[in-house]
């Protein structure tokens, strides 16, 4: 089976500016996880979806962080304006089922620097 | 959110070479999970302990769950350069039901 797919793998901005974050699951998954990992530290979530409504955004900063799965499929994790600290990996990972038990499949994430 | 505190922090060994890398926490986990991440990619899942005092096999790597389900370690047997990644734990709070992961440990196997 396919895996997950983010897009872009790379990305540079400078701080005050915005970026957008692309993920599309792996099929049949109902579940979708935005998750942040700083360098030397493990992912924290910021957003859990199930199909496209939002089960957990408790760690999400609403301030500039945004996210959509509109139609249940793909997402797109947004920050406007970026600050310094947003400096990291934002990883998406996809369940078939929205149990924290159940094995979380990662794409390969996209590494965002913030000049 | 649990805290789940891995050690060390950094391993690095001969080829050949045992290991064994820990994941500690004061809470207790209904579920823990180790997953190994690659450079330039996600993590990717070895295994999930359920039961207090449970023992997995993975080939080379045998996983423990502590009696208590507070704690969990990992030990690689005759480490091969293919075992370099980061090894990171995840365990499912028993009260919360909430996944969090350990900061990792990087494990780095020379040719």
């Amino acid at each position: 089976e396919a895996g997950v797919a983010q897009s872009p793998r790379y990305k540079i901005i400078e701080k005050r500016q915005s970026v957008a974050f692309w993920c599309n699951p792996i099929s049949g998954h109902a579940t979708l996880y935005w998750y942040q990992q700083i360098l030397g530290q493990g992912p924290k979530l910021l957003i859990q979806f199930q199909n496209n409504g939002v089960v957990d955004d408790s760690q999400l900063p609403k301030d500039r962080f945004s996210a959509e799965r509109l139609k249940g499929v793909d997402s797109t994790l947004k920050i406007q304006p970026a600050k310094l600290e947003d400096s990291a990996v934002y990883l998406c990972a996809s369940s078939l089922e929205g149990t924290p038990s159940t094995p979380l499949h990662f794409g390969n994430g996209t590494r965002l620097t913030v000049t | 959110t649990q805290l789940l505190e891995q050690s060390p922090q950094f391993l690095s060994i001969q080829e050949g070479e045992n290991l064994t890398v820990y994941c500690n926490s004061s809470s207790v986990f209904s579920s823990l999970q180790w997953y190994r991440q690659e450079p330039g990619e996600g993590p990717v899942l070895l295994v999930t302990v359920v039961t207090g005092g449970e023992v997995k096999k993975l080939k080379r790597l045998t996983f423990q769950f502590g009696d208590a389900r507070k704690d969990s370690s990992l030990h690689i047997t005759a480490a091969q350069p293919g075992d370099t990644g980061l090894y990171l734990c995840a365990g499912v709070g028993s009260n919360d039901y909430k996944l969090s992961f350990g900061a990792g440990t990087t494990v780095t196997v020379r040719a």
